[in-house]
């Protein structure tokens, strides 16, 4: 079974300071990582992912994340936030083991960057 | 550039009534996906496709049934819209065989059953 947490509902950060958004995972295999963001009334939109290789991976709008084996998690970070950055951001896995197709997604962290 | 289009973004039915939320996607791909969002519970997968004709239950299929007659349209039947059944619903795509690939998602249908 696979499955992914994410323990914050809401993060606050201020406009200018790093932000971090937690996420954890659970597979039998290999993970296969990926970090979404949801912007108001939109679908998801990718962000990054992890499939092998470097522990930090680089992706769109500045975000970067962290992928750490040992603690099963994989943190979503941006150095300097924006206020365009608050939305709802999702982090999913996917067995590598796993024949299925299906990714399970977390509940969604709401972020909020006040000026 | 890729697109996945739903057909409509906002959606109003009764009690009762058979419903139907059309997806369709451009890029050619195998794999598509419908999820419905809720607050406070995410994402869940109802039903997936990888192929045309084929369907899989995902984790909450019951009340829904899907229609893959083309590869680039997939569909998703309420076959007797419930109130339980009011939420926000996506769909998504991705390429055959190479499965780390990122879903590539619709904007939504927000359907409300009253």
């Amino acid at each position: 079974a696979q499955s992914v947490a994410q323990p914050e509902d809401q993060v606050n950060v201020a406009e200018g300071n790093p932000l971090t958004v937690k996420c954890t995972y659970s597979v039998s295999g290999n993970p296969y990582l990926f970090w979404y963001v949801q912007y108001p009334n939109r679908g998801l939109q990718f962000l990054l992912k992890y499939i092998t290789g470097d522990n930090l991976v680089k992706g769109s709008y500045g975000f970067e994340a962290e992928f750490n084996k040992s603690q099963t998690s994989f943190h979503l970070k941006k150095p300097s936030a924006l206020v365009s950055d608050s939305a709802l951001y999702f982090c999913a896995v996917r067995d590598g083991g796993n024949s299925g197709y299906a990714l399970n997604f977390g509940k969604g962290t709401s972020l909020l960057v006040t000026p | 550039d890729v697109k996945v289009t739903q057909s409509s973004r906002y959606l109003v039915k009764r009690t009762g009534e058979k419903v139907f939320l059309e997806c369709v996607q451009d890029m050619d791909h195998e794999n598509m996906f419908w999820y419905r969002q809720d607050p406070g519970l995410g994402l869940r997968l109802i039903y997936f496709s990888y192929d045309v004709k084929m369907k899989e239950k995902g984790d909450i299929p019951e009340g829904y049934s899907v229609s893959r007659e083309k590869k680039e349209r997939f569909s998703l039947i309420l076959e007797s819209a419930s109130t339980n059944q009011t939420s926000m619903y996506l769909c998504a795509s991705t390429g055959d065989r190479v499965l780390n690939q990122p879903q590539h998602f619709g904007d939504g249908t927000r359907l409300s059953i009253l």
